[in-house]
């Protein structure tokens, strides 16, 4: 079956520094999201992403944040300036009709800021 | 904005025993989603329903649409299935993004 694939699974970085999380979804989904997790706590919708611009974006996802379709199978997650905060687990998902169908996630990157 | 609340926030059980898991939310939506997060950490779509009933094996989800409230039932539940189970409901529109319940972590012992 296939499946949504994300990598690295751990990152660890300097605060401060540029981050890229890079995601493939499944090849024929449309519709593309970034959710969160910080230890401990819920998981928290960070944006979506459809027909190659964002859709919707939560408070969480300001301007140190991005999001790009480079090609036709890459989705990547930018944080330009990473804070001590930004540390937790992004899990990428994607679908192929938006709110009509189940979501399929990746295994998530943990990113560790020090 | 749509408040998603689960209970309990955790369960143990011994092995064989019917699980219920519930979950209720504060504005109407049109399905709610039940996730199944890995003690690794990945997350599983389980079901999506938007009214009555969904069977996948042991696992049973319910909706009542009325009250705003969905349940997720494990039979003859088995240590692997020792997870956390999350329910999740569209924030709004048609984009599908969703807002998480804390969810339930449930350990099964043999």
């Amino acid at each position: 079956e296939p499946e949504v694939t994300q990598t690295p699974s751990h990152q660890v970085t300097q605060m401060g520094q540029e981050v890229i999380l890079r995601c493939v979804p499944i090849s024929n989904h449309l519709y593309f999201y970034w959710y969160r997790q910080i230890l401990g706590q819920k998981v928290e919708f960070l944006v979506s992403f459809y027909n190659n611009e964002i859709s919707e974006k939560s408070e969480i996802f300001d301007d140190q944040f991005s999001v790009e379709r480079p090609d036709g199978s890459n989705f990547t997650l930018k944080i330009r300036s990473t804070k001590l905060e930004d540390s937790a687990m992004y899990f990428c998902a994607s679908n192929l009709q938006g709110n009509n169908q189940p979501q399929h996630f990746g295994d998530g990157t943990r990113l560790s800021i020090l | 904005k749509n408040e998603v609340e689960q209970s309990p926030q955790n369960l143990t059980a011994q092995e064989g025993e019917f699980i219920t898991i519930n979950c209720s939310y504060s504005v109407g939506i049109s399905a709610l989603h039940w996730l199944q997060q890995h003690p690794g950490g990945g997350i599983v779509s389980l079901f999506m329903l938007s009214s009555g009933k969904k069977k996948h094996g042991r696992l049973i989800a319910t909706i009542n649409i009325q009250e705003k409230h969905s349940s997720l039932h494990i039979t003859a539940s088995h240590p692997r299935d020792s997870a956390v189970y999350i329910c999740a409901v569209p924030i709004g529109g048609s984009q599908g993004n969703l807002i998480f319940g804390k969810g339930t972590k449930l350990s099964v012992k043999p």
